[in-house]
């Protein structure tokens, strides 16, 4: 079945480097999203990759998948308070019709001054 | 930048009231989804639509949930019949055939 894995929490501290993992099992993904949520807020999407590249950088996120492995991560570089928030790794496999998004449980990243 | 609105952004309903929530997707976009998070939960996934039908849906999407497009720009989910248990943020979002818009959702409080 489709299940998307992270683990709950990251504290970094501020200026560092935040780096989110997340492990999906359906190899026919063809997308992968990474989502922000901060607190009582909707979910915006930050990036996606598909599947047939292993990365993608965009500012100060860079996304990278390992295919083979079914691993994808999110660097934050120099991680503001901004950056804190819940991040949701998703994935999706699009196809002639409209494929949901499954999303994983969310990385709480909180930032130490 | 245009984006997916819902309204109200909270519903407080007594159980076993019908409610609607509505949602504008982001016009051009041809998918729409209705997702709902119960709160400190994961964001799960209710039904898809896409050509004016459901394309997909989950288990959780029963006899209890529609969803309508009435004019062509609205896009509704009705919660028939609800229960305690149906409180959570109610999230609507809109697509192409890569990525997926969230709207800022619909706090559903059944009291």
């Amino acid at each position: 079945g489709e299940d998307v894995e992270q683990s709950l929490f990251l504290s970094v501290r501020e200026g560092d480097s935040s780096v989110i993992n997340c492990t999906y099992t359906d190899s026919s993904s063809t997308y992968l999203y990474w989502y922000k949520q901060e607190p009582g807020a909707g979910l915006q999407l930050l990036t996606y990759i598909f599947s047939n590249m292993d990365m993608k950088q965009d500012q100060r996120l860079t996304v990278l998948l390992n295919k083979k492995d079914k691993h994808l991560s999110l660097r934050i570089a120099d991680t503001q308070t901004g950056d804190s928030a819940i991040y949701f790794c998703a994935e999706s496999r699009r196809d002639s019709s409209a494929s949901k998004i499954i999303f994983g449980s969310g990385t709480r990243l909180s930032i130490r001054p | 930048e245009p984006e997916v609105t819902q309204t109200p952004s909270h519903q407080v309903t007594q159980m076993g009231q019908e409610v609607i929530l509505r949602c504008v997707p982001i016009s051009n976009h041809l998918y729409f989804y209705w997702y709902r998070q119960i709160l400190g939960q994961k964001v799960e996934f209710l039904v898809s639509f896409y050509n004016n039908e459901i394309s997909e849906k989950s288990e959780i999407f029963d006899d209890q949930f529609s969803v309508e497009r009435p004019d062509g720009s609205n896009f509704t989910l009705k919660i028939r019949s609800t229960k305690l248990e149906d409180s959570a943020m109610y999230f609507c979002a809109s697509g192409g055939q890569r990525e997926a818009f969230f709207g800022q959702g619909t706090r559903l409080t059944v009291v």
